[in-house]
């Protein structure tokens, strides 16, 4: 198993403000990803995150709105730009470990834009 | 990924098995079903997985139907800390850089 942690675990956000949430890993991983769990909602893919190459953004999800960095094979950033209400959501990162496809969840960023 | 249905609640009583219904009539062949569960204001957790042949490891079993359209998860013995959404998900066993699509899920309801 993998030993996911984020910072912040909350933030309370005005509008207009961007958030970077920070995503750490106990072990090397090649692949992140970053999901949006929406009040009330399942999960949403945002994007995934390979070290050394641009990230991959799923359909409704654009780079500008949601930069991610990936400068090493333990550690990721996923920034929540200009934001608004509507992105008030749970921000979860998830890692692959164990070689067996299962993935692991971090215990997630709850955000509140005001 | 196959689409997965699953009701959105179900209830049980503690010390009880719960067993949680899953359908996939259109998984194809190389599609693993797993399952997960998010415990309220927590990441999700991995349970369990499985191809064919059921499965069982410390946290529960998993069954699947001979042609594989459905399957069932079983917690031997609920406990209040079971207590969670479970999602069923059909996914390609291409090692850890696939991606989960997560569906609605089985709100799971614990009693005494």
């Amino acid at each position: 198993s993998a030993v996911i942690s984020q910072k912040p675990s909350r933030d309370i956000c005005q509008r207009g403000t961007s958030l970077t949430i920070q995503c750490q890993v106990d072990s090397q991983v090649t692949m992140m990803f970053w999901y949006r769990q929406q009040p009330g909602q399942s999960l949403t893919l945002i994007a995934t995150a390979n070290q050394g190459s641009e990230a991959t953004y799923e359909s409704g999800f654009v780079i500008d709105k949601f930069p991610i960095s990936r400068p090493n094979l333990t550690f990721s950033t996923l920034t929540v730009s200009n934001m608004s209400p509507e992105d008030s959501s749970i921000y979860l990162c998830s890692v692959g470990a164990g070689g067996g496809g299962t993935q692991y969840f971090g215990p997630g960023t709850r955000l509140l834009v005001l | 990924d196959a689409k997965t249905t699953q009701p959105p609640s179900m209830d049980c009583a503690e010390g009880r098995a719960a067993n949680l219904p899953c359908n996939h009539s259109t998984i194809s062949g190389n599609e693993y079903v797993y399952w997960y569960r998010q415990i309220h204001s927590q990441g999700p957790q991995y349970i369990i997985h499985g191809l064919k042949n059921n499965e069982t490891n410390e946290m529960a079993s998993l069954i699947i139907t001979e042609d594989r359209k459905s399957s069932t998860l079983i917690l031997p013995h609920a406990t209040l800390r079971d207590t969670a959404v479970y999602y069923c998900i059909a996914r390609s066993h291409t090692g850890t850089a696939s991606k989960l699509t997560f569906g609605t899920g089985t709100r799971l309801q614990v009693t005494l």
